[in-house]
């Protein structure tokens, strides 16, 4: 079945830098490619997502790159706030179900 | 309107009790999650809902676990003769679509058993 590894699994980084979390994916159907920002006590909230007819997208601070040949994609976070401070987990699906990886623990330091 | 909700926020049952866990999804949304995350970890799917069809249940751990949909809103997770590695966050997601589309999320039940 479908494996997605996710690196680093924690980062800090300064106000103002870039963060770059990095997943690989294992299953070549894949086709769709979420990412979420959970906040203690919360549940995961949808930040941006790409499907694989498209390389890269971008919404504000927040872009996400897809290389299917290599099956991996990113998540750039540029300008960094003390309010991205969460965990992050990508996803990859290419039927019904979220795989989703073993998450990211962003600190940004003001 | 409102997003995804889940009841209990907490609930904590001991070793060998039945226990409900309650989804009411976003109005209109067709399909319906059910994902179950342990500390530290990603959440982990259990089953899927189109409609009131069950169209996936390859997550479920065993067959101490069973979810319902009766009329296509609202589910029920329910969860017999509760173990103690059955403690973790349920979380319930719907989504417009019928698959691949944005998942969105409730806040979670955080089931302890003791």
């Amino acid at each position: 079945g479908e494996n997605v590894e996710q690196h680093p699994s924690t980062l800090s980084v300064q106000e103002g830098d870039s963060a770059v979390i990095k997943c690989t994916y294992s299953d070549s159907a894949s086709n769709y490619f979420p990412w979420y920002k959970q906040e203690l006590g919360k549940g995961p909230q949808l930040i941006i997502d790409i499907r694989s007819n498209v390389g890269e997208k971008k919404d504000q601070r927040i872009a996400v790159t897809l290389n299917k040949t290599a099956k991996h994609f990113s998540l750039h976070i540029t300008e960094t706030q003390p309010e991205d401070s969460a965990v992050y987990f990508c996803a990859a699906s290419s039927t019904d179900k979220l795989i989703f990886g073993t998450g990211t623990r962003l600190q940004v330091f003001p | 309107g409102a997003g995804v909700s889940q009841s209990p926020r907490y609930k904590v049952a001991k070793r060998g009790q039945d226990v409900a866990l309650r989804c009411d999804p976003i109005s209109g949304h067709v399909s319906l999650f059910w994902y179950q995350q342990a500390l530290g970890q990603g959440p982990e799917f259990l089953t899927y809902f189109q409609n009131e069809a069950q169209l996936d249940k390859s997550g479920l751990p065993s067959d101490r676990f069973f979810a319902e949909r009766p009329e296509g809103s609202v589910s029920t997770l329910k969860i017999q003769r509760t173990q103690q590695e059955d403690s973790a966050v349920y979380l319930c997601a719907s989504s417009p679509g019928n698959m691949n589309t944005e998942a969105f999320f409730g806040q979670g039940t955080r089931l302890t058993v003791v």
